[in-house]
């Protein structure tokens, strides 16, 4: 059955430095990978998509790369700032269908 | 704020209760979701509508009935709920269904208690 895992543990970093959130897949083969931001008691919002033949997307400190073989993706925030703290989700996609399956994200806390 | 619009915010109910939450968006999107959230876990899809037409209903009870009575309105009517329904129900919407590249937006939720 297809699977997403990202890290189930809350990722603990220091202000100013890079964290770094994994996302990986099996029995899967999406065309694009969708990353969303979820504060407490709100609904996600996107950030950004990356597609299957992109190997990375940037926006702002934000930093995407997408692994078709690994069946990974990898999203990076550099500089990062206490506001930055927030639960993270990745959700791959099809082509076609109507269907998003979210990971169950990763928690980051950013000290300041 | 979003740009999707949830009523009520908070929901407390009984068993033998019957209402409904309330979904709008005013993007012109023609696909709208509904999810249900428990706390620390991922968003789960329970309904999808495709132009006002249901088009997937992920094995929900009956206990939990949608509408869409327009392009911009969704409902979710509830009835006769059990407590595990207790949960984060979250509404979205995005331009269309047959592009899986367009993101969703999402309200922020009715917080649903079953007593």
């Amino acid at each position: 059955s297809q699977k997403i895992e990202q890290n189930s543990e809350a990722l603990n970093i220091q202000e100013g430095k890079t964290a770094t959130l994994t996302c990986n897949y099996t029995n899967y083969s999406p065309a694009y990978l969708q990353w969303y931001r979820q504060d407490p008691g709100r609904g996600p919002v996107f950030l950004l998509l990356i597609r299957e033949n992109e190997k990375e997307k940037r926006k702002e400190r934000l930093k995407v790369t997408f692994d078709t073989t690994l069946k990974q993706s990898l999203f990076h925030i550099t500089a990062s700032q206490p506001a930055d703290s927030a639960t993270y989700l990745c959700a791959p996609r099809n082509t076609g269908g109507f269907k998003t399956i979210f990971g169950a994200g990763t928690r980051l806390f950013v000290k300041a | 704020d979003t740009e999707v619009t949830q009523t009520p915010k908070h929901l407390v109910m009984g068993m033998t209760n019957k209402k409904s939450l309330k979904c709008e968006q005013h993007m012109g999107h023609r696909a709208m979701y509904w999810y249900k959230q428990k706390a620390k876990k991922p968003p789960e899809l329970m309904f999808v509508y495709s132009y006002e037409k249901l088009s997937i209903n992920e094995s929900v009870p009956s206990r939990f009935s949608p509408e869409c009575p327009n392009s911009s309105l969704l409902n979710l009517h509830l009835h006769a709920l059990q407590p595990e329904d207790s949960a984060l129900y979250l509404c979205a919407s995005s331009q269309d269904t047959g592009t899986p590249n367009q993101p969703q937006h999402f309200g922020d939720g009715t917080r649903l208690s079953i007593l």
